[in-house]
């Protein structure tokens, strides 16, 4: 069975430190997305990269920063946290630029900053 | 401007009930596709159905059906016979056409089947 997996289910972190969230997938895919979703908004696109060290800005960039050294592995960084960060955030893959692929999305992480 | 908006924020119905949820999309593509995406309270998002702009036909599975309509840029999802597991957040999202990733989603509609 296919998988985006996302390390976390609950973070709680302080106002101020470094975060990582991991989202890795077993697909093969090229295309990862971080989404941050909060009520009232739906998702939002923070970063998503196409290949291995290639990303791109979304609609909510600030505040976020993302690696990708592996194919399989995505993380998105929040390198001083803030309350306004507190979200859930939803990692994405999809195969490739073919226009029928789907995406597959992870469980979430749920990061509340105090 | 790509835009998708669900302006049901939150439905309440008895099980059994027919429920309809819609959606209504913006973008000056014409090339374009649309999702119907489930998020059952685990978390995760589970695709339902993918539509590209050329294909008008509406689509029936199981007890779901949708129905897209370019006259109107509506894509409504309904679910017949609803039941308590079909309780979730719904989501409704556009990707335009070309070599972009982009999908852009609705703000999801909250549906609460009652037994």
């Amino acid at each position: 069975d296919v998988k985006v997996t996302q390390s976390s289910r609950y973070l709680v972190k302080r106002t101020g430190e470094k975060v990582f969230l991991e989202c890795v997938q077993d697909m093969d895919h090229e295309n990862m997305f971080w989404y941050r979703q909060d009520p009232g908004l739906g998702l939002r696109l923070i970063y998503f990269s196409y290949d291995v060290k290639m990303k791109e800005k979304g609609d909510i960039p600030e505040g976020y920063s993302v690696s990708r050294e592996k194919k399989e592995r995505f993380s998105l960084i929040l390198e001083s946290a803030s309350t306004n960060q507190t979200s859930m955030y939803l990692c994405a893959s999809r195969r490739g630029q073919t226009q029928n692929y789907g995406y597959t999305f992870g469980s979430g992480t749920r990061l509340t900053v105090v | 401007a790509q835009k998708v908006t669900q302006a049901q924020t939150e439905i309440s119905v008895v099980e059994k009930e027919d429920v309809t949820l819609d959606c209504v999309y913006e973008t000056r593509d014409t090339t374009y596709y649309l999702f119907w995406y489930k998020q059952p309270p685990s978390g995760e998002l589970v695709f339902l159905i993918r539509r590209n702009s050329f294909d008008e036909q509406n689509e029936i599975s199981g007890r779901y059906s949708w129905n897209f309509q370019k006259s109107t840029s509506s894509f409504n999802f309904t679910i017949t016979a609803s039941q308590v597991v079909d309780s979730a957040v719904y989501f409704c999202a556009l990707r335009r056409g070309g070599a972009t990733n982009k999908l852009i989603f609705g703000t999801g509609t909250l549906l609460a089947v009652q037994p």
